[in-house]
């Protein structure tokens, strides 16, 4: 079973740039996540869909972050325009939609941003 | 309320030695706690969880010990070997509100020496 897809791995940009990251959830996962992970910290969540819907996006800075899954599957994350402290590892992760499974969130390798 | 609190920062530990990482949470409506392993340049994978209905699950050199009184959980690594150099996460989620969102501590670095 393929994992999570994430590209690009690497993104260095200049502050008040704009970058754009995307996801493929693992075949049949409903449930899509973005976390935004700071060098020595663990993963915060940042957004998360139901298929393509947004059931939680209440971290999210939603003056220059946006997020979207228009089909249900592969998603976007978006930063515009971006500032230093974005410097980060944006990591997606994907579950089932319902029963226990649904717990169990799968990540994929996230792309690591450099803002200058 | 939201936060998980997780000990200590890092860890040194000889190879064949016994890791012990404590994660303490104060949200008594999270039901689901897991841990995750994450290699240098890859993302978290999933280790082992609980549910707060069982005090111990175990899987191979791997075992969760669940206080629910005390909100305490802990991650024990037996037979600790180089291989398991990484940083390990503790999390927490109120799987029941159907939103899954997972609360991380703040990570655990283990170097096991050869």
């Amino acid at each position: 079973e393929a994992g999570v897809a994430q590209s690009p791995r690497y993104k260095i940009i200049e502050k008040r740039q704009s970058v754009a990251f995307w996801c493929n959830p693992i075949s049949g996962h409903a449930t899509l996540y973005w976390y935004q992970q700071i060098l020595g910290q663990g993963p915060k969540l940042l957004i998360q869909f139901q298929n393509n819907g947004v059931v939680d996006d209440s971290q999210l800075p939603k003056d220059r972050f946006s997020a979207e899954r228009l089909k249900g599957v592969d998603s976007t994350l978006k930063i515009q325009p971006a500032k230093l402290e974005d410097s980060a590892v944006y990591l997606c992760a994907s579950s089932l939609a319902s029963g226990s499974a649904a717990y169990e969130q799968y990540f994929g390798p996230g792309t690591r941003l450099t803002v200058t | 309320q939201q936060q998980v609190k997780q000990s200590p920062q890092s860890l040194i530990v000889q190879k064949g030695g016994i890791s012990i990482i404590n994660c303490a949470y104060e949200n008594t409506a999270f039901d689901y706690f897991p841990w995750y392993q994450q290699f240098p340049g890859k993302g978290p994978a999933l280790l082992i969880a609980i549910r707060p209905d069982v005090s111990e699950k175990k899987e191979g050199r791997f075992t969760i010990s669940f206080n629910k009184s005390a909100k305490q959980f802990s991650l024990h690594i037996m037979d600790s070997q180089p291989g398991d150099s990484a940083t390990y996460f503790c999390a927490a989620s109120k799987g029941s509100s159907n939103t899954g969102k997972l609360i991380f501590g703040q990570g655990t670095t283990l170097q096991v020496k050869p």
